[in-house]
């Protein structure tokens, strides 16, 4: 079975350029959620969606930050600007929805803004 | 909103003893109690959870308990070995938010053989 996908698994790029990270979920989770990574602040939750639908932004760090779901197999988030403050992993991670508990993370994109 | 505290944010053990990680939550709501395993640049994973209907759950050498009067609850490691090095998160969740978790700092686990 597949798990959570997510590319590019390396990004560098220099401070100022557009950054898109791409995540598909597990085949029939209907709840992803973006997560930052850092040694500073830990595991943070940046937003989640459940059936495309956001429900939860309030961890996106400012308007640099945006995340969308068209359809069920496919989430982006995007930073435009990229800052070097912004250099992380960024986690998806993806759940059954109502009928389950457990969280499946993908790889993680590791980003790094010079 | 949920607030998970983690302690120790370190710990390491010989191998064969035990290791126990404490996390604390401060919103008596919540009702479903997480662990992840997170090895050194791979993605966090779940290696036990509980509920809050059940004071305690085993899996092989891995326990957890959960006081909910205290609002804490730990993961008990015994017989370490050495593959048992990793960080390990805490999360906890309230009912009706679509399964948000609120995830503990980690603790930075160290088996030395």
């Amino acid at each position: 079975d597949a798990g959570v996908i997510q590319s590019p698994r390396h990004e560098v790029t220099e401070m100022g350029q557009e950054v898109t990270l791409r995540c598909k979920p597990i085949s029939g989770h209907n709840s992803l959620f973006w997560y930052r990574q850092t040694m500073m602040r830990g595991l943070e939750l940046l937003i989640y969606f459940n059936n495309n639908v956001p429900i939860d932004d309030s961890g996106m760090p400012e308007d640099r930050f945006s995340a969308k779901m068209p359809n069920a197999s496919f989430s982006t988030l995007k930073i435009q600007p990229s800052e070097p403050r912004d250099s992380a992993v960024y986690f998806c991670a993806s759940r059954l929805g109502l009928a389950g508990d457990t969280q499946y993370f993908g790889p993680g994109t590791r980003l790094t803004v010079l | 909103g949920e607030n998970v505290e983690q302690h120790p944010s370190t710990l390491s053990v010989q191998e064969g003893d035990s290791a126990v990680i404490k996390c604390t939550y401060s919103d008596s709501a919540s009702n479903y109690f997480p662990w992840y395993k997170q090895e050194l640049g791979k993605r966090p994973q779940l290696i036990i959870d509980i509920r809050s209907n059940v004071g305690e759950k085993k899996d092989q050498r891995i326990a957890v308990t959960l006081n909910k009067t205290a609002k804490h609850f730990s993961l008990h490691i015994t017989e370490t070995q050495p593959e048992d090095s990793a960080v390990y998160f805490c999360a906890a969740r309230r009912p009706n938010q679509g399964g948000k978790l609120i995830f503990g700092q980690g603790t930075e686990l160290s088996v030395k053989p």
